[in-house]
């Protein structure tokens, strides 16, 4: 079974701390996604790394930052945290590029509050 | 613009019935998959069934299938017998075949589904 894991599962910081969301998957996929998921938006895409050190932008990217320095672990980083960013996070991975067909698993999201 | 459309917040459906979750997209692109996933309250999303854009046959997974119908660009997702275990939220996404590295996904707002006893 594919494994996808997040650091934490509840998360509560102040504003303008710097926050690290970690996410590990044991499948060794190629690619990795960073979401978050607000009540009537669905999930929306932050960033996501097609291999080790690389990284695109998704739709919302401001405000965030990515590190993929090993295959199997992908860091959303809130350089300073603001209480927009109070959300759920949720992390993906899928394995090698087929277009459109790659299904994405994902972990079970860290709830960040951020007072 | 790519788009998927979720029109039902919520639903009630009574435990051994079947369900029909509704889903419509929008893209111009010829190439796309679908998928289905299931939330639960623990928060993870659970992926139930795809459908790519030149199948000719619905998906099915056990007691889930994708009702696909291309033409009118709507992919509903058909739970037979309901189960309690069913309640959760349920998100209909959309995988485009463009270029790039790696397939990004479109998601709707979701439709939180009770399944009652």
């Amino acid at each position: 079974d594919v494994k996808v894991t997040q650091s934490s599962r509840y998360l509560v910081k102040r504003t303008g701390e710097k926050v690290f969301l970690e996410c590990v998957q044991d499948m060794d996929h190629e690619n990795m996604f960073w979401y978050r998921q607000d009540p009537g938006l669905g999930l929306r895409l932050i960033y996501f790394s097609y291999d080790v050190k690389m990284k695109e932008k998704g739709d919302i990217p401001e405000g965030y930052s990515v590190s993929r320095e090993k295959k199997e672990r992908f860091s959303l980083i809130l350089e300073s945290a603001s209480t927009n960013q109070t959300s759920m996070y949720l992390c993906a991975s899928s394995p090698y590029y087929r277009p459109f067909t790659d299904t994405q698993y994902f972990g079970p999201g860290t709830r960040l509050t951020v007072l | 613009a790519q788009k998927i459309t979720q029109t039902q917040p919520g639903m009630f459906v009574q435990e051994k019935e079947a369900v029909t979750l509704d889903c419509t997209y929008d893209t111009s692109d010829p190439s796309y998959g679908l998928f289905w996933y299931k939330q639960p309250s623990s928060g993870e999303m659970i992926f139930l069934i795809y459908q790519g854009s030149y199948d000719q046959q619905n998906a099915t997974e056990g007691r889930y299938s994708l009702n696909f119908q291309k033409a009118r660009k709507s992919a509903n997702l058909v739970i037979s017998a309901s189960q309690l275990g069913d309640s959760a939220m349920y998100f209909c996404a959309m995988s485009l075949g463009g270029g790039g590295a790696t397939n990004k996904l479109i998601f709707g707002t979701g439709t939180l589904l009770a399944v009652q006893p």
